[in-house]
């Protein structure tokens, strides 16, 4: 079945140690995203990709950054974790338009421990 | 920017009994999704509304859309222990080759047998 996928499912980090995360997804969609979501809160979105053109949220800290190889995958590096970032990650595609908007497809998160 | 807010933030319900959640926008909204989430999982979409008034319904859900484009409610009729999660709107604006989901603050509902 076509996917997202999300490696690790569960990570911990020390304090300043930097950690990658990583998504990938055999839907050939050329939107990718990723989400921050904290307990009991809603998802926001840290920043997109489409295809290979990065688009940042204006609050997205700069200790967030992200790569993307090739269209199947995309990292999130969080250079310098602070306790703060303690979340669930959650990585979403959805097919590319330039007027209409698609239902995104989210993966089962990567839940990011700092100690 | 823009805000999305949701009401009730928690409903607790006995079986059998209805849900609504209600959504508010800060801004008109080109058109708005809804998404539910179970406890321990992921977003999961649920429908998608465009146009002014509209209505959908998927079984026992019906979905609204405001008339000025800016509220949106999602009810449910005779709620089973399947319902359980929390369910999210989200506003979305639709950029140049994706869309920027603005997520509601979500209503957790919880049924009770």
């Amino acid at each position: 079945d076509a996917m997202v996928i999300q490696n690790p499912r569960y990570q911990v980090t020390q304090f300043g140690k930097p950690v990658t995360l990583s998504c990938s997804q055999t839907l050939n969609h050329n939107v990718m995203y990723w989400y921050q979501q904290k307990s009991s809160q809603a998802p926001k979105l840290l920043f997109h990709y489409y295809d290979k053109d990065f688009n940042n949220e204006a609050d997205t800290p700069d200790n967030f950054q992200s790569r993307r190889p090739n269209t199947s995958f995309c990292f999130l590096d969080i250079r310098s974790p602070g306790l703060g970032d303690a979340a669930m990650y959650l990585c979403a595609t959805s097919r590319d338009s330039d007027s209409y908007s698609y239902e995104q497809y989210f993966g089962p998160g990567t839940r990011l421990t700092v100690t | 920017g823009q805000q999305v807010m949701q009401i009730p933030q928690y409903q607790h319900v006995q079986e059998g009994e209805d849900f609504t959640t209600y959504c508010n926008s800060s801004t008109t909204l080109s058109n708005i999704q809804w998404y539910k989430q179970r406890p321990g999982g992921h977003p999961v979409f649920l429908i998608q509304l465009v146009k002014s008034g509209e209505v959908k319904k998927q079984k026992r859900l019906t979905f609204q859309f405001g008339e000025a484009k800016k509220n949106s409610s999602l009810h449910i009729t005779a709620t089973q222990t399947t319902d359980v999660g929390t369910y999210f709107c989200a506003g979305n604006e639709v950029t140049g080759g994706g869309n920027k989901l603005t997520f509601g603050t979500g209503t957790q509902l919880k049924v009770e047998l």
